[in-house]
């Protein structure tokens, strides 16, 4: 069936820290896929999206590219900042009926000044 | 950017109460909303698709007469949690997807923190 599987948290790193969240995908057809972040008490955001193979999402220092070929699109930041603290979400929308979008279970970061 | 708007933010009631939710798109039209229950430290679970002018679409193991969903215009859903019970506690979040095509990304509303006592 059609799921995603990111990295188990908390993920613990100090400020300007180079981080990595892998997340993987198993999907029929062409999905789009997603991250989101969510704050403390707060709904998800949308942080980048791609929509095709090889494209190459990005905002506000995070990147991640839609790679086919490993069913992959984890989630990069070259120096993380105590503020980007949160919960990330790997997703993936189906071209199918209905575009339900499929949730991987969250990595929780903690940054530390 | 497309803004959806939820509301209330918390709800704390006895048990028995019944609970409405709304979720408003504030600046687009959504012909779909989606509702979700997420538990602590847990990831998205989808409850049902809400389409505008039509029934609800549940997933499988959603009571559908215990949460009520209606998508009665274009920018507004609402949520019921009926005869609620401490075990219907959860942060339920509400998104929608401007425009009906897959690459569009969803926009999710604040949550709404529900305790039943």
């Amino acid at each position: 069936g059609n799921s995603v599987t990111q990295m188990e948290g908390p993920v613990t790193l100090s400020e300007e820290a180079f981080l990595t969240i892998n997340c993987t995908y198993t999907a029929t057809g062409y999905p789009s896929l997603f991250w989101y972040v969510q704050y403390p008490g707060e709904g998800l955001q949308l942080l980048l999206k791609a929509t095709k193979a090889d494209d190459k999402g990005s905002n506000k220092g995070f990147e991640a590219t839609y790679r086919k070929e490993t069913t992959s699109f984890h989630l990069e930041k070259g120096s993380v900042q105590v503020s980007d603290s949160a919960v990330y979400f790997c997703a993936l929308t189906l071209n199918t009926g209905g575009f339900k979008t499929i949730f991987g279970a969250g990595t929780r970061l903690f940054v530390k000044a | 950017g497309a803004v959806v708007s939820q509301h209330p933010s918390r709800v704390i009631c006895k048990s028995g109460t019944s609970v409405k939710i709304e979720c408003r798109s504030l600046d687009f039209q959504a012909t779909t909303m989606f509702w979700y229950r997420q538990f602590p430290k847990k990831s998205l679970m989808l409850m049902a698709t809400s389409n505008e002018g039509s029934k609800a679409t549940y997933e499988q193991g959603v009571e559908k007469d215990k949460f009520l969903i209606n998508h009665a215009s274009l920018t507004l859903s609402t949520l019921t949690v009926t005869s609620a019970h401490p075990e219907d506690s959860s942060f339920y979040i509400c998104s929608a997807r401007e425009g009906g095509f897959v690459n569009q990304p969803q926009h999710f509303g604040d949550g709404t923190r529900l305790s039943i006592l």
